[in-house]
């Protein structure tokens, strides 16, 4: 089983759909948790990360994590065809360990928003 | 240049030749990581340099495969006597810190090995 599980989808919604990402994982040690966007033929790009359990929004994008539950989430508010993307969600450990920014992805979800 | 930068973007290679594939990450950058990222998959760790020092290469999936960064910037990553199932897209990234959660990722080299 892999750490870090991310159902790949695809998942197709029509513009103006809230969007619900998620991921769960198994590592305990896990205490960042970023979202990362990733358009074909690029590199990712990182959209948000939190440290530790709650919420983060920005503009359209709010993060959830949840430590107790192992589980965090990516929701896009009035998504765009621009958003039409692979989103992958990324952990890494802490500062005070040895993990030094090492990220473990998920699979990736695909994403397309119609018109 | 304002971000990661990878050359080639696209390298075909007979099974069995060398190659190396470079990264510039970001001037100033401490912290430079290598990614496998294998089609329709996430990217997964293959090795990580804090300046000049290679203080992690637990990812490297074999002895083929070497990377260094000499004077703590520029990376290369190299791999030998290639084979297909190193067919993958290889993803550098920098981070300002020894520990930063922002990584800047480069757009990858695509390697297909026929």
């Amino acid at each position: 089983q892999k750490e870090v599980e991310q159902d790949p989808g695809p998942l197709s919604v029509p513009e103006g759909a809230i969007v619900s990402l998620n991921c769960t994982y198994s590592n305990s040690a896990f205490q960042y948790f970023m979202w990362y966007r990733q358009y074909s033929r690029k590199g990712p790009e990182l959209l948000m990360y939190t440290y530790s359990s709650g919420n983060k929004e920005d503009g359209r994008f709010t993060a959830q994590v949840d430590k107790s539950s192992k589980y965090i989430s990516l929701f896009i508010r009035d998504s765009q065809p621009s958003d039409s993307a692979t989103y992958l969600c990324a952990m890494s450990g802490s500062a005070g360990g040895t993990s030094y920014g090492k990220l473990t992805f998920g699979q990736g979800t695909i994403l397309t928003v119609h018109p | 240049g304002a971000g990661v930068s990878q050359s080639p973007r696209y390298k075909v290679a007979k099974r069995g030749q060398d190659v190396a594939l470079r990264c510039d990450p970001i001037s100033g950058h401490v912290s430079l990581f290598w990614y496998q990222q294998a089609l329709g998959q996430g990217p997964e760790f293959l090795t990580y340099f804090q300046n000049e020092a290679q203080l992690d290469k637990s990812g490297l999936p074999s002895d083929r495969f070497f990377a260094e960064r000499p004077e703590g910037s520029v990376s290369t990553l190299k791999i030998q006597r290639t084979q297909q199932e190193d067919s993958a897209v290889y993803l550098c990234a920098s981070s300002t810190g020894v520990f930063a959660p922002e990584a800047f990722f480069g757009q990858g080299t695509r390697l297909t090995v026929v």
